[in-house]
Parts: C-alpha cells; structure tokens; sequence
C-alpha cells in the first residue's frame, strides 16, 4: 500500500537558518504529492504540490521537488522566521487510489530567535 | 464565507450522550473526508464521501456515523464514546479529479470525559 515517511521531529533551528525536512514515500504509479502545515490550535493549510516527476512546487518561501528517482519530496527553506513554527505534513494522493490523501506522521519545527 | 467550516470548534461529551459535528465547504467540491487527529499518532482517515456516495470506512466503530446529506454539507454523528476518542477531528473537501489538494477545516476539538 501507500506510505509516506517524514523524518523525527521536533526540529529546533534559528531564525534565518536554513531548513529541510525529509519526507519519501511508496506508492504504485504516478502520485501527486504535498506539503501541509498545522499551526497551533487550527486545521491543515495547503503549503505546496507537485503533480509529476521533477516538478517544484514552491509557496512562501518553501520549496520541494518531486523526485521520482530517489521517491522523496524534501521540504526547504532558506530562511527561516519564527512565524514558520509549525507542523509540517508530506502527502500523496494516488491516481485512482479512492481519491484519498495519505499522510506522513508530522515533523514539528520550533524556530527561535 | 469561503472554505471548509466547522462546528462546534470545542466539544465536551459525556459518554452517555449523543452529539453531532458538522461540516459545511462553499468550494464547489464533490469529496469530503472526515479525519481523526490524535496526540503523538499519525492522521487517521475515518471516512470518504465522493458524489455524495460513501467509499472508504476504515475500519472505524460503529459509535462513529457519518452522513452526507449534499455535496456541501457532512456530519459525524457520535454515540457511546470512549475517553480515547478523545481527539481533534477535522473535515476536508477536494475534487474528485487527480492531482487535486484537499482543503480542511480548522477542526473540532472533542474531549470525552
């Protein structure tokens, strides 16, 4: 079946710093795939997506790339603010797979001054 | 208003008592999901609706019972819950077509005590 693996959070950086968070994942196909982010207290907000291979989608400074090769869809960002704390959610959506998004466990990241 | 809404946004139940959520989107979507967000757990897809037909119960007790009565409007029935249903639950719409994202509600906050 379908899954998707983030990576171990929380992730504590700096303001400015820069951040990837790694998410690959298994699935049958050609998966659309996403970035979701959770902040405190609301539900989840669309972040980014990309639909086919070596796509980038970008949004607010985030950006990831969809890598057929290596199945993964890293989140980064350059620089990051204390605004961005937050959970981060990677996604798939599988074509035909019951029109349902499989999600990865969450990283959450804490950004300091 | 726009987007996926809501309500009630905080819910205390006792476990004898029966309550519903309910889910509006004004986003001209034809799939909505309910979802289960626990602490520490990764999200938990509970239902699908799409054109208003159910696809996907995963597996979920029957204390739990959806209803889609349009397009545009999805409920959660609750009866007889347990203290670990305690949880956020949140709602999502989506096209029914690839590659499109989910948006989501902001979510209900439910303790069971």
């Amino acid at each position: 079946g379908n899954s998707v693996t983030q990576m171990e959070g929380p992730v504590t950086l700096s303001e400015e710093a820069f951040l990837t968070i790694n998410c690959t994942y298994t699935a049958t196909g050609y998966p659309s795939l996403f970035w979701y982010v959770q902040y405190p207290g609301e539900g989840l907000q669309l972040l980014l997506k990309a639909t086919k291979a070596d796509d980038k989608g970008s949004n607010k400074g985030f950006e990831a790339t969809y890598r057929k090769e290596t199945t993964s869809f890293h989140l980064e960002k350059g620089s990051v603010q204390v605004s961005d704390s937050a959970v981060y959610f990677c996604a798939l959506k599988q074509t035909g797979g019951g029109n349902k998004l499989t999600f990865g466990t969450g990283t959450q990241l804490k950004v300091e001054l | 208003e726009t987007g996926v809404t809501q309500t009630p946004r905080h819910l205390v139940m006792g476990m004898t008592n029966k309550k519903s959520l309910k889910c509006e989107q004004h986003l001209g979507h034809n799939a909505m999901y309910w979802y289960k967000q626990s602490a520490k757990k990764p999200l938990e897809l509970m239902f699908v609706y799409s054109l208003e037909e159910r696809v996907e119960n995963n597996s979920v007790p029957s204390r739990f019972s959806p209803e889609c009565p349009n397009s545009s409007h999805l409920f959660l029935h609750l009866h007889t819950l347990q203290p670990e249903d305690s949880a956020l639950y949140l709602c999502a719409s989506s096209q029914v077509l690839a590659g499109t994202e989910a948006f989501f509600g902001q979510g209900t906050r439910l303790t069971v005590v």
